[in-house]
């Protein structure tokens, strides 16, 4: 089955920049998306198609994806930022979606 | 405002059945592909299975195929899933999800517990 890789945690300090990354066979033809998940909450949508920020995420997150690894960046990370992170995307067939392992963003 | 309401979450023995129910509101739900999402306590995301607009598409994850049937009732917006043959490894919050390209919602979950 199709598994998308993601670091188990990753930690900077306030104001830095954190870089998550998300590695799978189809993300040159697929589109990968970034879900931020605070403890106890529902996931929220951060990027999507991408590189696309939704109305209402902070301009300090972006995305970006090359060859079979995509990237969230969050520049000038702030302490509310600390939370898990998961990529998702679709297999190459187009009939599963996946979730990365998610990592946990530290910021302190 | 924008709600997803899940309910028919529950602790139910190894084998037995449990339907649970997401009713929309504040979206126009019929234009919506719908997904359930699952979270083991403790553990990461995982996609269960997804319906689209006019249920035309259904898929599921290999962990659930044969087991689990996602429909809907655009009539009444609220999405479905049938749970049958649960095992002790479906314990999980289960959310439901819409999403059109960046409008993206989700519940607050429901508990489902596969215990003896």
């Amino acid at each position: 089955s199709y598994e998308l890789t993601q670091p188990p945690s990753v930690s900077v300090s306030p104001g830095q920049t954190a870089r998550i990354t998300c590695s799978g066979d189809a993300l040159p033809k697929k589109y990968a998306y970034w879900y931020q998940q605070k403890s106890g909450q529902a996931p929220v949508l951060v990027i999507y198609e991408d590189s696309k920020r939704p109305s209402g995420i902070p301009e300090r997150f972006s995305g970006s994806s090359s060859g079979t690894m995509a990237t969230l960046t969050i520049s000038g990370a702030q302490v509310e930022d600390e939370a898990d992170y998961y990529c998702y995307s679709t297999d190459s067939s187009g009939d599963h979606r996946v979730f990365g392992g998610g990592t946990k963003l530290t910021v302190l | 405002q924008v709600q997803l309401v899940e309910s028919g979450g529950g602790v139910v023995q190894p084998g037995r059945s449990l339907r649970l129910s997401c009713a929309a509101s504040g979206f126009t739900f019929s234009n919506y592909t719908m997904h359930w999402v699952r979270q083991a306590p403790g553990k990461g995301l995982e996609w269960v299975a997804l319906i689209s607009y006019d249920e035309s598409d259904k898929f599921y994850a290999d962990s659930v195929k044969g087991r689990f049937t996602i429909s809907r009732d655009n009539s009444k917006n609220t999405l479905y899933l049938q749970m049958n043959s649960l095992r002790p490894e479906d314990t999980s919050v289960y959310y439901c999800a819409g999403r059109s390209g960046g409008d993206d919602y989700w519940g607050q979950g429901t508990l489902v517990t596969v215990s003896s």
